[in-house]
């Protein structure tokens, strides 16, 4: 069964620019989780969505948006990129909500 | 006071022996717990997730909750050198909200 897929692995995008980055869940995963990683932050949750419903939220600007499409893929964006969005963007999908979460290998973003 | 706490270590360990992983969390309504290990640069992978009070093991792995007193563990039996990274506690605070990381431990087994 394949894992979790998330494109592109790396983008270095300008200040001001806006990024979407794409998930793809295991086959027959439902929820979709996204997470910001940094060295002085760690894994941060951005938001979960289930049947094409967000439904949780973490604590970051309106900048970040997500999305799930009826067949369980997502994606997210980030508009008006800044210095600080510089991260690994991790998404991770389980069966449903509550259940154990598995990771893709993530998308490296730098913006400079 | 952070939701979920880890001791950021580096936690050093000798090969063959048993490394011991805690974790503390805020909130007494918790009900799922799960223990990730990161290489680095990698993403982090599932080792093990445990919803009840007590042991559940998995060959080297075992992992123990004690929900009175908020902390579960990991322990890694035989440590192997490929068993260092970064382990990361994760809890979710019941079955509809966000599951919540820990800062992670870095375990480094010295050959």
């Amino acid at each position: 069964k394949a894992g979790v897929t998330q494109t592109p692995r790396y983008l270095i995008k300008t200040r001001g620019q806006q990024v979407t980055l794409s998930c793809s869940p295991i086959s027959g995963h439902r929820s979709v989780s996204w997470y910001q990683q940094t060295p002085g932050q760690g894994l941060q949750f951005l938001f979960e969505y289930f049947s094409e419903t967000q439904r949780n939220k973490g604590n970051f600007p309106g900048r970040f948006s997500g999305r799930q499409f009826s067949n369980s893929r997502s994606e997210m964006n980030v508009s008006t990129l800044e210095l600080g969005d510089s991260a690994l963007y991790l998404c991770a999908s389980s069966l449903a909500v509550g259940r154990e979460a598995f990771f893709g290998q993530g998308t490296r973003l730098t913006v400079v | 006071q952070k939701e979920v706490e880890q001791n950021s270590g580096p936690l050093s360990v000798p090969e063959g022996a048993i490394a011991s992983l805690n974790c503390t969390y805020s909130d007494r309504g918790s009900q799922s717990f799960f223990w990730y290990r990161q290489y680095s640069g990698k993403s982090p992978e599932l080792i093990m997730s445990i919803y009840s009070n007590g042991d559940k093991e998995d060959g080297r792995f075992t992992a123990q909750l004690n929900k009175a007193s908020q902390y579960v563990s990991l322990l890694i039996r035989d440590s192997q050198p490929s068993d260092s990274a970064t382990y990361l506690c994760a809890v979710r605070y019941s079955s509809a909200s966000k599951i919540i990381f820990g800062s992670g431990t870095r375990l480094s087994i010295r050959p």
